[in-house]
């Protein structure tokens, strides 16, 4: 079946480092990849989307590219501080499906003050 | 606006009992969803509403999970029965639309199984 890569498993960085998560994907049809954050006992948030016809996105300290020839998109943290520690998820959409959305494994970054 | 609504926020059942969780969508979204997340992984899709129908219920195991949004507005989601594998959040999450747009999920329900 259709699946979502997702590395690393676990990412430390200093505060004011720079994080990046990867992600590749299998279904060529996807062409909506969402970004979750999610803290201890709380639901997944959506923090950054991209779309396919889209190359880069960015908000504030957050960017999101994708490369849809590879299958590949990344999620860039930059200046990271104490609050940004929590579990990443990525997401790709289904192709031709009406919004579901297959989740990567997570990845789960501390950031050490 | 609210968000999602879920409850209860904690279940302990012992296996081969029942349990149902309910969710409180945000007004005016017509699509719901329902995910299992296991401990240590990414949700994992259950069930799809579009207003009261399903859209995708195809990794629903139907031999003991069950869902029904009556009315179009809040949803219910049934074990029954319950095994030890079924210790996970259950996550509930809307959206305006269907078709590729980010969701917003609950802080889920915490099943334990023992």
């Amino acid at each position: 079946g259709e699946n979502v890569e997702q590395h690393p498993s676990t990412l430390s960085v200093q505060e004011g480092d720079s994080a990046v998560i990867k992600c590749t994907y299998s279904d060529s049809a996807s062409n909506y990849f969402p970004w979750y954050k999610q803290e201890l006992g709380k639901g997944p948030q959506l923090i950054i989307d991209i779309r396919s016809n889209v190359g880069e996105k960015k908000d504030q300290r957050i960017a999101v590219t994708l490369n849809k020839t590879a299958k590949h998109f990344s999620l860039h943290i930059t200046e990271t501080q104490p609050e940004d520690s929590a579990v990443y998820f990525c997401a790709a959409s289904m192709g031709g499906s009406q919004g579901n959305l297959i989740f990567g494994k997570g990845t789960k970054l501390s950031v050490k003050p | 606006e609210a968000g999602v609504a879920q409850s209860p926020r904690y279940k302990i059942i012992e296996k081969r009992q029942s349990v149902a969780f309910w969710c409180n969508p945000i007004s005016g979204h017509a699509t719901l969803y329902w995910y299992q997340q296991i401990l240590g992984q990414g949700p994992k899709l259950l069930i799809q509403f579009q207003n009261n129908g399903v859209v995708d219920d195809s990794q629903l195991p139907k031999d003991r999970f069950s869902a029904e949004r009556l009315k179009g507005v809040d949803s219910t989601l049934k074990i029954q029965p319950a095994k030890l594998e079924d210790s996970a959040v259950y996550l509930c999450a809307s959206s305006p639309v269907g078709g590729n747009y980010g969701y917003t999920f609950g802080s889920g329900t915490r099943l334990t199984v023992v």
